[in-house]
């Protein structure tokens, strides 16, 4: 099914550790996104893209780095995890018309 | 003052209830979506406006341009719809990124 897939779907880190968060859409979307979503905070923007080999930073970039190498993957990566980077992390694409899509999450622990 | 307002915060209604949460933004608008996410679950979007009204089983969109304002309305309401319902708009002035509504709390009992 097209879609936005995330992987892995969850993931517990010790401080200092790194690891890179997959998301992959099959629907030729130029935008692609990732946020956190913490208790009481609502979503919010990391990163995004706006087109294959383009990034740019959104509210809270602080701590990480993503990269665009092919249209369909956004890779966000985390260098040393820190416990206030426990969050569940979404990944989402938008499409020419606005239509938006997001993928089931990422749960991430950091210990 | 947060550029989308959503109200009310949380709604609780009993199984069959008919619903009704509103969302009013400040901003000028290409699209404004209707997202859904169940308690631990993911993100799903129910509905796309520029205009107009859509429907979609029981579950109505409307959007009104000039006030700025839309509603979802939720009809024959069930259990299954308890959910954080959020409204988010492509503004125009910078048409890449959503602006997410705070959310509404929705329970429905039996």
């Amino acid at each position: 099914n097209a879609g936005v897939t995330q992987t892995p779907k969850f993931r517990v880190l010790k401080t200092g550790q790194s690891m890179t968060l997959l998301c992959a859409q099959d629907m030729n979307h130029e935008y692609m996104y990732w946020y956190r979503q913490d208790p009481g905070m609502g979503l919010r923007l990391i990163h995004y893209s706006v087109g294959e080999g383009t990034t740019a930073k959104g509210e809270v970039p602080d701590g990480y780095n993503v990269s665009r190498l092919k249209k369909q993957n956004f890779l966000l990566g985390l260098e040393s995890a820190a416990p206030s980077q426990t969050s569940v992390y979404f990944c989402a694409s938008r499409g020419a018309n606005y239509g938006y899509t997001f993928g089931s999450g990422t749960r991430l622990t950091v210990v | 003052k947060n550029e989308v307002e959503q109200s009310p915060q949380n709604l609780t209604a009993q199984e069959g209830e008919f619903i009704t949460i509103n969302c009013s933004y400040s901003v000028g608008i290409s699209a404004l979506h209707w997202l859904q996410q169940h308690p631990g679950g993911g993100i799903v979007s129910l509905f796309m406006l520029s205009s107009g009204k859509k429907k979609h089983g029981r579950l109505i969109a409307t959007i009104n341009i000039q006030e700025k304002h839309s509603s979802l309305h939720i009809t024959a309401s069930h259990p299954r719809d308890s959910a954080v319902y959020i409204c988010a708009v492509f503004n125009t002035g910078t048409a890449s990124k959503l602006t997410f509504g705070t959310g509404t709390r929705l329970q429905v009992t039996l």
